[in-house]
């Protein structure tokens, strides 16, 4: 069965530092991967995907990821944090065929000090 | 705007009194899904429809049925809902080959 791993329950960064935060998954063929983020209150918006290709994916908001399929990860970056960004992030792997399952991550809260 | 919507934002119930959550997708996506969500944990899948073609996660309450009449409208209902069923309910919807595109859930408080 599928999994994902966010290592990191809780993150605090200043405003303008560059963010990086960890993805792992488990899963026996190649994944999709998505990352999500949900504002307190609201639903979850996609912020970026990865289904095959350039293993460097842009999103919105100025985020990217990069897929490493030999360390299985998929960690989501942005170079220079916005008090706007402070959310919750969740990574989330998806099962290929009908249906289109997703097994998420249990999030990593994000805080930006100003 | 292509989106997905969600009726009511918030609901408030009594205990053991039916509740019906609807979501409406503008994005003509052929699969819906119902999810639970509560505090500062993941969103947990309830259901899902592929067209017409229901299918149950396997440890979702019975409380818990779905009804989809139509590809734009899906519609949740909570039969005797308890204390242990507040939460954030998110619908999602997806095409074939595409990423889950969420709405913006209805906060359920039972009283």
């Amino acid at each position: 069965a599928q999994s994902v791993t966010q290592p990191d329950i809780h993150i605090t960064v200043s405003e303008g530092a560059s963010l990086e935060l960890r993805c792992n998954y488990s899963y026996g063929a190649t994944p999709y991967l998505f990352w999500y983020v949900q504002s307190p209150g609201q639903g979850l918006q996609l912020l970026l995907k990865y289904f095959s290709g350039d293993t460097l994916v842009q999103g919105i908001k100025g985020f990217e990821a990069e897929f490493k399929r030999s360390q299985s990860s998929f960690n989501l970056r942005k170079p220079s944090v916005h008090w706007s960004d402070a959310a919750e992030y969740f990574c989330a792997v998806g099962i290929t065929g009908g249906g289109n399952k997703l097994t998420f991550g249990t999030g990593t809260q994000l805080k930006v000090e100003l | 705007d292509a989106m997905v919507i969600q009726n009511p934002r918030y609901q408030v119930t009594q205990f053991g009194k039916p509740v019906t959550l609807s979501c409406s997708q503008t994005l003509n996506h052929n699969v819906m899904y119902w999810y639970q969500q509560k505090s500062s944990q993941a969103p947990k899948l309830l259901f899902h429809y592929y067209d017409k073609d229901f299918n149950n996660e396997a440890d979702t309450p019975d409380n818990f049925q779905s009804r989809r009449p139509n590809t734009s409208f899906c519609f949740l209902d909570i039969r005797s809902p308890g204390l242990g069923d507040a939460a954030m309910y998110l619908c999602a919807t997806s095409s074939v080959a595409g990423g889950q595109y969420f709405g913006p859930g209805t906060r359920l408080t039972v009283t």
